[in-house]
């Protein structure tokens, strides 16, 4: 149980173009949903919480224009990174935490590696 | 500010012989205590958490993990490593009062030489 998908699982984009990455709980119903990018060798970052229903609560110094999260369901959250540029690219992971659990276990995605050209 | 380290940035060890990967934590309360696993290109995979009771916690593929308070630690083991445990070992810490949120470590990388 706990299984998260992600999709894509690598996208390649021109500039300024917007991508969408899908975050999806498969066996389980997610109170909240995470955003993480992770660069190189580095741990990972937190850019947003997104609990089902409300607006995302975005890290200090990560624009909400441009990663625009919506968390429409129990089992999907969405990042669309807007209007992309190279700086942009990197390894964004979502995780999911269950329903009406008090031990908060995140649960991890597997990964969208984006690169833009 | 809160915090959580991971002294070593790579831990080398033999095959067949015990690891440990040291986690050490700053952080009000008593908060719980997560190892996650990444492998090259993959997200993290969850291995094992400490909420409350016996200080020591078994997780999956035979890690287990030793909470000592006074020490604010929570140190990773396995009795005998294997070469397929070779990878990148996040410690995580989540305060039990405000967000949701993790305060990861920088990450240990594991190397296990056959």
């Amino acid at each position: 149980g706990a299984v998260v998908s992600q999709h894509p699982s690598r996208v390649i984009c021109k500039s300024g173009t917007s991508v969408k990455i899908e975050c999806r709980s498969l066996d389980f119903q997610a109170t909240t949903m995470f955003w993480y990018r992770q660069f190189p060798k580095q741990s990972l970052m937190l850019m947003a919480t997104s609990n089902e229903g409300s607006k995302a609560t975005y890290e200090q110094g990560v624009e909400k224009d441009k990663f625009l999260i919506n968390h429409a369901s129990l089992t999907l959250s969405t990042l669309t990174v807007t209007s992309a540029h190279p700086e942009d690219s990197s390894f964004y992971i979502c995780s999911a935490s269950r329903l009406a659990a008090s031990t908060d276990t995140q649960y991890f995605g597997p990964g969208t590696r984006l690169t833009v050209l | 500010a809160q915090s959580v380290a991971q002294p070593e940035d790579q831990v080398n060890v033999a095959e067949g012989n015990p690891l440990t990967v040291k986690c050490t934590y700053s952080v009000s309360g008593n908060p719980y205590l997560f190892w996650y696993v990444q492998y090259p290109n993959r997200g993290l995979q969850f291995l094992l958490k400490y909420i409350t009771g016996d200080n020591l916690v078994k997780g999956s593929y035979g890690f287990e993990a030793e909470f000592n308070k006074s020490q604010t630690s929570f140190h990773l083991k396995k009795p005998s490593a294997l070469v397929s445990d070779s990878a990148l070992y996040f410690c995580a810490v989540r305060p039990t009062s405000g967000t949701y949120k993790y305060i990861f470590g920088t990450g240990t990388r594991l190397k296990v030489l056959a």
